[in-house]
């Protein structure tokens, strides 16, 4: 039952820093998303893919890459850390954008990331 | 306009009182809407599905308005376990899933 899977789950970065989290799921999902959460605040969608190959940006894609090369993953790479990435990073899935029964989206453990 | 928009609260509640709150949704187009509970420091976990009708689970209501546009949940009996952000989900535009800020809900002995 392994779901969605980020690694690392705690890292701690110093300013200028790259580094790469990596996501994973096992149940052949088309769509996955990156979200950040700072302290006492929301979700944020960084980027998100539709399928392999295909990503595009949300709505605070500033200072992060991704990729999707194949089905299973989806890593965020940081370029050039600064402390304001300093929050939470959550992984995930789910099958299609389409409304149909079961359809939901499962969520990785969560990458604490410190940049200091 | 945010496209998903809830009350963050906090929404202070004795126990065993019932507590309700809305989330309003910009894009009439919206297929799918859900309630998510997300603990402290943990990652978002599915509450339940919002249908057309109306559903409940056991002591949860969640209910749709398309006319006006939100969906609501409703918490009866509530428990200091009940205690949690509360996030509506919806599926917009494109397909993928948008998230309300959550609603912060605070139960007290």
């Amino acid at each position: 039952n392994a779901g969605v899977t980020q690694t690392p789950k705690f890292r701690i970065l110093k300013i200028g820093q790259s580094m790469t989290l990596q996501c994973a799921q096992d149940m052949n999902h088309n769509y996955m998303y990156w979200y950040r959460q700072d302290p006492g605040m929301g979700l944020k969608l960084i980027y998100y893919s539709v399928g392999a190959g295909i990503t595009d940006k949300g709505e605070v894609p500033n200072g992060y890459n991704v990729s999707r090369s194949t089905t299973e993953d989806f890593p965020l790479r940081l370029e050039l850390a600064a402390p304001s990435q300093t929050s939470v990073y959550f992984c995930a899935s789910s099958r299609t954008g389409m409304k149909t029964s079961g359809n939901t989206i499962y969520f990785g453990e969560g990458s604490w990331l410190t940049v200091v | 306009r945010k496209e998903v928009e809830q009350d963050p609260g906090p929404f202070n509640v004795p126990e065993g009182a019932t507590v309700a709150f809305n989330c309003t949704y910009s894009n009439s187009a919206s297929q799918s809407f859900f309630w998510y509970r997300q603990d402290c420091r943990k990652e978002p976990k599915l509450l339940m599905s919002v249908y057309s009708s109306g559903n409940e689970d056991g002591r949860f209501t969640a209910q749709l308005n398309r006319a006006s546009q939100y969906i609501s949940l409703l918490i009866r009996d509530s428990k200091l376990s009940d205690s949690a952000t509360y996030l509506c989900a919806v599926i917009g535009s494109w397909g993928k899933f948008q998230f309300g800020a959550g609603t912060q809900v605070v139960v007290t002995p």
